[in-house]
């Protein structure tokens, strides 16, 4: 069974605040770390998809950066705002292929 | 404009009642996945398909069925639903050899009294 950890598992940030989440996975059979925000009512809507240890992604105020030696990956955000206030899943898909999630970190950013 | 749907969004039910999930896409993918999740918990692959008439049983155990006659559609049946089966399902597809980058539809929350 994989183990894919998140942290914090939730967290509240005042806007303008920047901050960061933890994806802890394994560091063997790695083929790629998913990074997914999903908003209440709405789907799961893919952030980026990361391959290669020491892959740095950016996407507006939102980056990410890989290292799958040690199996982590850390995922950004500087300058919070309200709408970004949703869960943020990882999910690590190795040799199988098929994606395995962590249970997220739920970000609410306060006004 | 390609998306993934389900429905029904939301469902209540009594123990014992035969439902059936839908989802459908419109992007042509040849994979296409079910995912349980609990309130807090990871999403579980329950079931998937690589293709027509091809499915497979995932990581965790369900009590549910598929079935995948048309590319885009793959409904997940439970002959008789039990409160046990109370949980968030989610459908996701995915295209060829993209790093399996998968797309979500909403969600069906469904709720067996």
């Amino acid at each position: 069974i994989l183990n894919v950890e998140q942290s914090p598992q939730s967290l509240h940030v005042q806007e303008g605040d920047s901050t960061n989440f933890t994806c802890s996975f394994p560091s063997s059979n790695f083929y790629a770390l998913h990074w997914y925000r999903w908003e209440t009512a709405k789907s799961p809507e893919a952030l980026f998809v990361m391959t290669l240890n020491g892959d740095e992604k950016k996407k507006g105020r939102i980056s990410a950066t890989l290292n799958t030696k040690e199996g982590y990956s850390y995922l950004y955000i500087k300058g919070s705002q309200p709408e970004d206030s949703a869960t943020y899943l990882c999910a690590f898909s190795g040799s199988a292929r098929q994606l395995t999630f962590g249970s997220g970190t739920q970000l609410t950013v306060l006004p | 404009e390609a998306d993934i749907y389900q429905t029904p969004r939301y469902l209540v039910i009594g123990t014992g009642k035969k439902i059936t999930l839908e989802c459908s896409q419109t992007m042509g993918h040849d994979k296409m996945y079910w995912y349980q999740q609990d309130p807090g918990m990871e999403l579980h692959l329950i079931h998937y398909s690589y293709g027509v008439n091809s499915t497979e049983k995932g990581d965790l155990s369900s009590e549910s069925t598929v079935s995948r006659i048309r590319t885009e559609h793959f409904p997940l049946t439970l002959e008789s639903a039990r409160p046990s089966h109370t949980s968030q399902y989610l459908c996701a597809s995915s295209v060829g050899e993209t790093y399996n980058e998968q797309f979500f539809g909403p969600g069906t929350r469904l709720t067996v009294l």
